[in-house]
């Protein structure tokens, strides 16, 4: 069983950069989510689609953009990476926000 | 939204057992406790949710006092393979605290299992 899996596992980007994180998933569910989790720190929200065609943003959507491609996948971009985005990504899915959430095992990016 | 407070960090033997506990004190009527669990390179994973008394499967305890103004989470006869980061949740049944399934993580308990 699949179940959420992300691409790339690790990646080491230049300032001013651009690279797509993307995230798949298995089991048809609904609504996705990329978190971004920094040292000491819980995960945080940076945007969601609650549903395929839907996209919104969460608490730390600056710098970022996403693509709800069709329900399975859900890719989060940073036209111009920055050192501020250095952290880990994780991607996560649900069938709906009443449903146990499945995450990712997560992109860890440096940005140098 | 209820805020939570739990210990930065725990260090045990392996077969021992493990308490944490999270104080939340502000918690709402309808509000679950739900906790996550963290291995290092992976994403969070739901492990045990209860909203009073006493829950227990197959990985961990919870156990819920009256008030419900905190709880605590019991992982029994712990080895090394149990070290990782524990999170405590509030929220709908699977820890969700808002209408777009937000799952609100503070920092977590780094728990270290030692030989």
């Amino acid at each position: 069983n699949a179940g959420v899996t992300q691409t790339p596992k690790f990646q080491v980007l230049k300032t001013g950069q651009s690279m797509t994180l993307q995230c798949a998933q298995d089991m048809n569910h609904n609504s996705m989510y990329w978190y971004r989790q920094d040292p000491g720190m819980g995960l945080r929200l940076i945007y969601y689609s609650a549903s395929e065609g839907t996209t919104d943003k969460g608490e730390v959507p600056n710098g970022y953009n996403v693509s709800r491609l069709n329900k399975r996948e859900f890719s989060l971009r940073l036209e111009s990476a920055a050192p501020s985005q250095t952290s880990v990504y994780f991607c996560a899915s649900r069938q709906d926000q009443n449903t146990e959430a499945f995450f990712g095992q997560g992109t860890r990016l440096t940005v140098v | 939204l209820a805020k939570t407070t739990q210990p930065i960090s725990m260090d045990s033997y392996e077969g021992q057992e493990v308490n944490i506990t999270c104080s939340h004190n502000n918690i709402a009527t309808n509000d679950y406790i739900t906790w996550y669990q963290q291995f290092p390179s992976q994403g969070p994973r739901f492990i045990i949710q209860g909203y009073k008394t006493k829950v227990t499967n197959e990985v961990a305890s919870l156990f819920i006092p009256a008030d419900r103004k905190s709880s605590t989470l019991s992982l029994p006869r712990v080895s090394l393979s149990d070290t990782a980061v524990y999170y405590c949740l509030v929220g709908d049944i699977w820890g969700t605290t808002d209408s777009w399934g937000k799952l609100q993580f503070g920092a977590g308990t780094q728990v270290v299992v030692t030989p």
